[in-house]
C-alpha cells in the first residue's frame, strides 16, 4: 500500500464546475498535510494546508481533513482554465524528521 | 530576487559522468532538501539537511552525495552518471526545524538528462 494515494486522473472539469480532489495516507501519526500545485514544466506551488479536522476556505479552495479516516480533500470552486495543473497532495509526520511524503498526484484538466 | 535557485536548470550529460547541480535559498529557512521527481511526476525526497546538518538520508545509492557549506546552500553532486538517473531534481527550504507546519518552497528544477 502507498503511503499517499491520490484519485486517478487524468480528471477533467467544465468551466465554472467544481473539481474535487481526493488523497488517503496511511500513518496515523500524521500531523500536517498540504496540496501543491504543479504547472507542466514547472515546480510546484504550495496552495493549501491543513491540520485540523474540518474544513478550511481560502478563496476558491476548501481542503477538507478527516483524521479518522486519514482521508483529506480539495474543492476547488468555479474552476478555471488557469486551474489546468497537477496537484500533489503532501502529508508529514512529526515522527520521520519532518519529510513529506507526496502523493502520484492528481492531473485536473477545465475546459472552457 | 528568486527565493530558492537552482543551476543549471538544464543538464545533458553521458553516462559515466560525475555533475554537480546548486541551489541557494535567501529566505532564511533553516532547513533545505533535494527531492527527484521521475517522469510519472512522483515526488521522492532523497536528503535534507538542517543548519548545515544532515537530517533525512534516503535510500539513495552512494552515488549521490549532497553538501551544505552553510544553510543557505545545498549542492548534489552525482557520481558515474545512470541512465536511470534521469530525472527533475528538485531543491526545496522550509522554515524551521520541519516542514510540519510551513510546507515547502521549492526552486525551479534542474532537469537531467542521461544519455
Amino acid at each position: 500500500q502507498k503511503e499517499v494515494e491520490q484519485n486517478s486522473g487524468p480528471l477533467s472539469v467544465p468551466e465554472g464546475a467544481i473539481a474535487s480532489l481526493n488523497c488517503t495516507y496511511s500513518d496515523r501519526g500524521s500531523q500536517s498535510f498540504f496540496w501543491y500545485r504543479q504547472y507542466s514544466g514547472k515546480s510546484p506551488e504550495l496552495i493549501m494546508f491543513i491540520y485540523s479536522n474540518g474544513d478550511k476556505e481560502d478563496g476558491r479552495f476548501t481542503a477538507q481533513l478527516n483524521k479518522a479516516s486519514q482521508y483529506v480533500s480539495l474543492l476547488i470552486r468555479d474552476s478555471q482554465p488557469s486551474d489546468s495543473a497537477t496537484y500533489l497532495c503532501a502529508v508529514t509526520s512529526g515522527t520521520n524528521a519532518g519529510k513529506s511524503t507526496f502523493g502520484d498526484g492528481t492531473t485536473l484538466t477545465v475546459k472552457p | 530576487d528568486t527565493a530558492v535557485s537552482q543551476t543549471p536548470k538544464y543538464l545533458v550529460t553521458q553516462m559515466g559522468n560525475d555533475k554537480s547541480i546548486k541551489c541557494e535559498q535567501n529566505l532564511g529557512h533553516d532547513t533545505m532538501y533535494w527531492y527527484k521527481q521521475d517522469s510519472k511526476k512522483f515526488l521522492k525526497i532523497m536528503f535534507s539537511y538542517n543548519n548545515k546538518e544532515l537530517i533525512i538520508n534516503e535510500t539513495v545509492p552512494n552515488r549521490f552525495s549532497p553538501k551544505s557549506p552553510d544553510k543557505a546552500h545545498l549542492n548534489l553532486h552525482i557520481n558515474s552518471l545512470e541512465l536511470g538517473d534521469s530525472a527533475v531534481y528538485f531543491c526545496a527550504s522550509s522554515r524551521g526545524h520541519t516542514p510540519i507546519v510551513y510546507g515547502y518552497t521549492f526552486g525551479s528544477g534542474t532537469r537531467l538528462t542521461v544519455v
